[in-house]
């Protein structure tokens, strides 16, 4: 159980383009999940907080307008990098409370690969 | 604000032999203390989740532990597959699931 999928696995994309990332819980719901950046060699930085049926809180300095985040459902939350640029790219990785493991664990999802050219 | 710190950055160990890692933190309530497995280019992987000072986890080679200020990942007879990057991170409470992550510590074991 706690599997967290993410689609695509990697996404290679023209500086200006828009790019959409999913976060899916498999075989759990999640009312409640989470979007983190990656830079090589680094530690996972939190970049907000997506939350079903209502608007996403983001960290301090992260533009909420070119991270745009949508939790649809309560499998599904997507985020879309608007306007790319080769400065955005890095590793996208989500988690997910819940899935029935220990209280307040997260489950994290493989990662999105984003490269802006 | 909370702070997690994980020593060694990078620690390299022969096959079968022992080692710790070490997560020292500082937060307004712990909540939880996680210890997660990550391989290049994959998503964390959930190792433990630690409560309070005492608390003992062990899964297979691994075992965690947690005190008041700091939690050790104590590796025993550790295999070339036990290789990967060990991140340790705390939530507080009342923080709504929120994860502060350490930096990691790539443990590398040759055969």
């Amino acid at each position: 159980g706690a599997v967290v999928s993410q689609h695509p696995s990697w996404v290679i994309c023209k500086s200006g383009t828009s790019v959409k990332i999913e976060c899916r819980s498999l075989d759990f719901q999640a009312t409640t999940m989470f979007w983190y950046r990656q830079f090589p060699k680094q530690s996972l930085m939190l970049m907000a907080t997506s939350n079903e049926g209502s608007k996403a809180t983001y960290e301090q300095g992260v533009e909420k307008d070119k991270f745009l985040i949508n939790h649809a459902s309560l499998t599904l939350s997507t985020l879309t990098v608007t306007s790319a640029h080769p400065e955005d790219s890095s590793f996208y990785i989500c988690s997910a409370p819940g899935g029935g493991g220990p209280k307040d664990t997260q489950y994290f999802g493989p990662g999105t690969r984003l490269t802006v050219l | 604000e909370d702070q997690v710190t994980q020593s060694p950055e990078a620690l390299r160990l022969q096959e079968g032999e022992s080692s710790s890692l070490n997560c020292s933190y500082t937060v307004s309530g712990l909540r939880g203390l996680f210890w997660y497995r990550q391989d290049p280019g994959k998503g964390p992987e959930f190792l433990f989740t630690l409560y309070s000072a005492g608390e003992e986890k062990e899964k297979e080679r691994l075992k965690a532990t947690l005190t008041k200020k700091e939690s050790f990942l104590h590796i025993t007879a550790p295999k070339p597959e036990d290789s990967a990057t060990y991140l340790c991170a705390v939530q507080a409470g009342g923080s709504n699931y929120k994860l502060t992550f350490g930096k990691g510590t790539l443990l590398t074991v040759n055969p």
